[in-house]
């Protein structure tokens, strides 16, 4: 049962664009959500966190909105660039729990030039 | 900081062989984990240790795979006998106890 869920699984845009990549969950007692990135041949690299108290985070052209009732969340890339092109994973963390993450199966975001 | 080290990066085997794949996390860190990632369900946790005690195995998919830490700077994960159905990249990760977590290189993993 796959409790956080990226349901698109590439995404293409044009460089200087907006990229939005979303990520649903069902399991209500996730307090902290987490995004990840990967580049071929890497490891996942953290990108941008937001606690379940807030709605929005912002990190440079990154930012990140959590809609609970709708138990969504969303990354925004403004503006694209062509390094931003790489897998990105969206992940969860159980409340109580300080080191487990659920990770959704990820998105290939490809920006072109 | 060298961050997370694992070995080897590649490895090839035939079905039925052991395989052990090595990690040496971040000095300091508390927690260690290790992920499988495929194309169908991305990264899977397969089992995590806190303070060198495993803590949750509940991902590891059957009784041919085995983790150990045996010490603060050192785990293994080992799949005995090997199928070609565990062919994938493995990563373990570790993390000083708060939710981020970091991760190192993967071992790519291919049975055939």
């Amino acid at each position: 049962d796959q409790q956080v869920k990226q349901n698109s699984p590439s995404l293409s845009v044009q460089e200087g664009r907006i990229s939005i990549l979303n990520c649903d969950y069902t399991n209500s007692m996730f307090d902290y959500f987490l995004w990840y990135k990967k580049y071929p041949a890497e490891g996942p690299t953290f990108l941008i966190s937001i606690s379940s108290i807030k709605d929005k985070n912002e990190d440079g052209r990154f930012t990140v909105f959590l809609n609970k009732s709708a138990k969504h969340l969303s990354l925004h890339i403004v503006p694209s660039q062509p390094g931003d092109s790489a897998v990105y994973f969206c992940a969860a963390s159980p409340s109580g729990n300080t080191g487990k993450l659920i990770f959704g199966q990820g998105t290939t975001l490809q920006v072109k030039p | 900081d060298a961050g997370v080290i694992q070995s080897p990066r590649h490895e090839v085997t035939e079905m039925g062989q052991e395989v052990t794949l090595r990690c040496k996390p971040i000095s300091g860190h508390d927690y260690l984990f290790w992920y499988r990632q495929t194309m169908m369900r991305g990264l899977e946790l397969l089992i995590y240790f806190n303070n060198n005690v495993p803590i949750d195995d509940s991902g590891m998919p059957e009784d041919r795979f085995s983790a150990k830490m045996p010490n603060a700077s050192f785990s293994t994960l080992k799949i005995q006998p090997s199928e070609p159905r565990d062919s994938a990249v493995y990563f373990c990760a570790s993390s000083p106890g708060v939710a981020s977590q970091y991760f190192g290189p993967g071992t790519r993993l291919l049975v055939l």
